[in-house]
């Protein structure tokens, strides 16, 4: 069983239009967690990553959110727009190792339509 | 702007080749990592290396190989491609887990066995 559950598998929304990405995990000892934007064909791009004591971060559109005690993550896009569409992708560090190994989810399949 | 340089982006070749995928960064990163990834699945590490010298084999058995001979250079191998071998191919490198340096990736390449 993966440890990064992410829900929806894919989400289509109208341009202009706010949504919230969702992300469980299992990991422990928890490190950090990063969400990514992933075009078609190109590797991940960093969006925000967030520590323990951290329950929000921004940067522009996007807004991610943590509960470390319940270990859920939400991504939130403001005013979607086309360029939005992508695969967004949550990934959760442990503290078990000094690779600081990364575990992955599916990722959720965003499609904004005009 | 990319710090981190995957070539080729795509690549067809027939069953029995040999391949070398190539994967350079320019941050002077310690820590390089291959990621497989199949459409609509997670990522999986195949290979990583903390430094010069240094490779590990990771989650996913993989037939391939990886040599790390400088630090901006993360080349890996197949010998004799195999149709299963289609998949994309992330290159990453991260800096030290305490500087909360986020992993950074490189834009992939489409490798396609017939």
């Amino acid at each position: 069983k993966n440890q990064v559950e992410q829900s929806p598998q894919s989400l289509i929304i109208l341009e202009g239009k706010n949504c919230t990405l969702q992300c469980n995990y299992t990991v422990s000892p928890f490190s950090n967690l990063r969400w990514y934007k992933q075009d078609t064909g190109r590797g991940p791009v960093s969006l925000t990553i967030m520590t323990f004591s951290e329950n929000t971060k921004s940067n522009g559109r996007y807004t991610a959110t943590l509960d470390a005690d319940t270990k859920q993550s939400s991504l939130h896009i403001t005013a979607s727009q086309l360029s939005d569409s992508a695969s967004y992708i949550c990934v959760v560090s442990d503290r078990g190792s000094t690779l600081g190994r990364l575990y992955f989810g599916r990722g959720t399949q965003l499609t904004v339509w005009p | 702007e990319a710090d981190i340089y995957q070539t080729p982006r795509y690549l067809v070749i027939g069953t029995g080749k040999k391949i070398t995928l190539e994967c350079s960064q320019t941050m002077g990163h310690d820590k390089m990592y291959w990621y497989q990834q199949d459409p609509g699945m997670e990522l999986h590490l195949i290979h990583y290396s903390y430094g010069v010298n240094s490779t590990e084999k990771g989650d996913l058995s993989s037939e391939s190989t990886v040599s790390r001979i400088r630090t901006e250079h993360f080349p890996l191998t197949l010998e004799s491609a195999r149709p299963s071998h289609t998949s994309q191919y992330l290159c990453a490198s991260s800096g030290h887990p305490r500087t909360r340096d986020g992993y950074t990736f490189g834009s992939g390449t489409r490798l396609t066995v017939v």
